[in-house]
Formats: C-alpha cells, structure tokens, sequence
C-alpha cells in the first residue's frame, strides 16, 4: 500500500464546476508535488512544494490552483476546467535532503475526467 | 533535445528470459538515477535507485550506471508476465533546481508467457 493517499480516486467534472484532489503523507516528508500524466506519456510536473512553501510553478494554467494547508496535506483546486485537462494528476513527496532526495514516492492518483 | 531518452517499446519477452531496458541522459553532471515501474492506469512505483557507477542489484533487477557514457540500464532476470508494465527512467539533473526529476518516455515491457 501506498504511504501517499490520494483523493477521490476518480472525480468527473463540468467545466463550470469547482472541484478539489487532495493528498496526504505521513512520511515526515517536506517537499510535495503535483504531476499530471496522460496517456502513454510520463508524468509532467506541475508544483513543487517545500516546506509548505510554493518553490516551483511549471507554467501551470491559473485554472489549477495548488495549496499545502501543513506539512502532510496538500491539495489541488480545480476551477473552469477544460477538456484537455483531463488525466490522471499524481500527488508525490521526498525527503528534503540527502542522496535519497530524489526518490520520489508517489500516490495512486486521482483520475480526472472534463465533460 | 529530449533531456532523458528511452526506447518506447514495446519491447517483447519470453517468459523466464533476461529484459534489458536502457536510457541515456544529456546532463552529464546528474548524480541520481532511479527507475520507476507503471502498470497501466496506476501511479509510478519506484524499484530502483542508483548513484554510483557499476551494478546494483535488487533481487531480480540489476540496474547499472555508466556516467562516462551517460547510460544508465535496467535488467530484469528470469522475467515474469507480472513484470509487464512501463519502465520509466528518471535522472536528478545536476542543477537540482527544487529537486526535480527528469523523466524518459518509458519503455513498455511485454512478458509473454
């Protein structure tokens, strides 16, 4: 079983709705991330999070907002969503230092689908 | 130019045969190297993470890192249907801007029994 969990599982939206994922460790981990995977292509990062501070936005769309409300949550609010951003977004975290700094252990992930 | 390369596959295997997955990288300076295993609609588990050059073995998997080639391998010994998934090839480049990890395309690996 994964130490990430990620929530819900699936989640099916209008492009009017309002919509958050969520994501919880209790790994002791510092650093957080958002990743966003379609088909057949690799995981594509979209936030980083480093004690509960936003360090990285990869150019996301101001349709996703990201939050870390402490150091074991972290959430993804969706608002006016496209088609397109259908996928399967991917919550992760690592420890902060170290060699190990890179292993990143992901959740299950929560399969969004835009109507 | 693609950062991280892996074949996409798929690459197809008999049942109890040697899978030998590869990926080379651009950055010369990356120190970390891991793989991460995907069955289709889950999320990525890692299996193995290399730091040094030479082999690493886990159990049925060999991962090995040859920086002066920037190439790093992953075998799969006496391989199983159960292994049957996308690898993906993961490299912290050397500029570790927040920790980032650089993903190849993965490769798709069939074990047919």
């Amino acid at each position: 079983d994964t130490e990430v969990t990620q929530t819900p599982k699936h989640l099916v939206m209008g492009m009017t709705n309002k919509k958050s994922l969520k994501c919880e460790q209790h790994m002791g981990h510092r650093a957080m991330y958002w990743y966003k995977q379609k088909a057949k292509k690799p995981p594509e990062l979209m936030f980083v999070y480093s004690y509960e501070k936003l360090s990285i936005n990869e150019s996301v769309p101001s349709r996703f907002s990201p939050e870390c409300p402490n150091s074991s949550l972290l959430n993804l609010h969706l608002h006016a969503l496209q088609p397109e951003d259908s996928a399967l977004y991917l919550c992760a975290s690592r420890e902060s230092s170290g060699r190990a700094a890179g292993e990143l252990f992901f959740g299950e992930g929560s399969r969004l689908t835009v109507l | 130019q693609k950062e991280v390369e892996q074949n996409s596959g798929p690459l197809s295997v008999p049942e109890g045969a040697i899978a030998s997955l590869n990926c080379t990288y651009s950055d010369r300076g990356s120190q970390s190297f891991f793989w991460y295993r995907q069955y289709s609609g889950k999320s990525p588990e890692l299996i193995m993470s290399i730091y040094s050059n030479g082999d690493k073995e886990d159990g049925r998997f060999t991962a090995q890192l040859n920086k002066a080639s920037q190439y790093v391998s992953l075998l799969i010994r006496d391989s199983q249907p159960s292994d049957s998934a996308t690898y993906l090839c993961a490299v912290r480049p050397s500029n570790n801007a927040g920790n980032m990890l650089t993903f190849g395309g993965g490769t798709r690996l069939m074990v047919k029994p």
